[in-house]
């Protein structure tokens, strides 16, 4: 098992170029997110998708899009980039979370091995 | 204000001590918390979920959720230097789905 794969692994894009990040995960999971991740900032929250075929806004959603694909991929665009996108970009999958006490399907997410992006 | 906070460190210990981290969370519709562990350059990995009130004990790992008070800890007894990490609060709300993290807490574990 693959897990989640985000690509590529590092990128240097000039202001006001264009770029998708990939992401496909092979758990089955229904929720997936991007993050980005600056210093002393911990992971914010991109966009999500709860399930296939829907996504919403999370806490920094402005200059990017995202595209659920299918349940395994979930893409993230950069229209036209600028200095203030340059960060460690994170995708990250989860299940919903299921009633009882059984294994699995308890909400955890699994992350990609990130993307380090820079902007020029 | 954050809807996840937690104390940004650096937070030194000694070997051998407990290291007490803590988070707190604003939206009360949230039913689901993790503490996930982060090396520097590395990606964040799970290490303790909790979804209802008390204590939860994984080996030297131990989650405490008080939903009423809106608080989340984590306590690591018989601190190591490869604990040394930075700890993330996340916390999520199931029926919207949205996992939010708080800034981390850096910790350094001194030999």
């Amino acid at each position: 098992n693959a897990g989640v794969t985000q690509t590529p692994k590092f990128q240097v894009l000039k202001t006001g170029q264009s770029m998708t990040l990939q992401c496909a995960q092979d758990m089955n999971h229904n929720s997936m997110y991007w993050y980005r991740q600056d210093p002393g900032m911990g992971l914010r929250l991109i966009y999500y998708s709860a399930s296939e075929g829907t996504t919403d806004k999370g806490e920094v959603p402005n200059g990017y899009n995202v595209s659920r694909l299918n349940k395994r991929e979930f893409s993230l665009r950069l229209e036209s980039a600028a200095p203030s996108q340059t960060s460690v970009y994170f995708c990250a999958s989860s299940d919903r979370v299921k009633g009882g006490w059984g294994g699995g399907g308890r909400g955890e997410a699994f992350f990609g091995q990130g993307t380090r992006l820079t902007v020029v | 204000q954050k809807e996840v906070e937690q104390n940004s460190g650096p937070l030194s210990v000694p070997e051998g001590a407990i290291a007490s981290l803590n988070c707190t969370y604003s939206d009360r519709g949230s039913q689901s918390f993790f503490w996930y562990r982060q090396y520097s350059g590395k990606s964040p990995e799970l290490i303790m979920s909790i979804y209802s009130n008390g204590d939860k004990e994984d080996g030297r790992f131990t989650a405490q959720l008080n939903k009423a008070s809106q608080y989340v800890s984590l306590l690591i007894r018989d601190s190591q230097p490869s604990d040394s990490a930075t700890y993330l609060c996340a916390v999520k709300n199931n029926q919207g789905g949205k996992l939010i993290f708080g800034q981390g807490t850096e910790l350094s574990v001194k030999p």
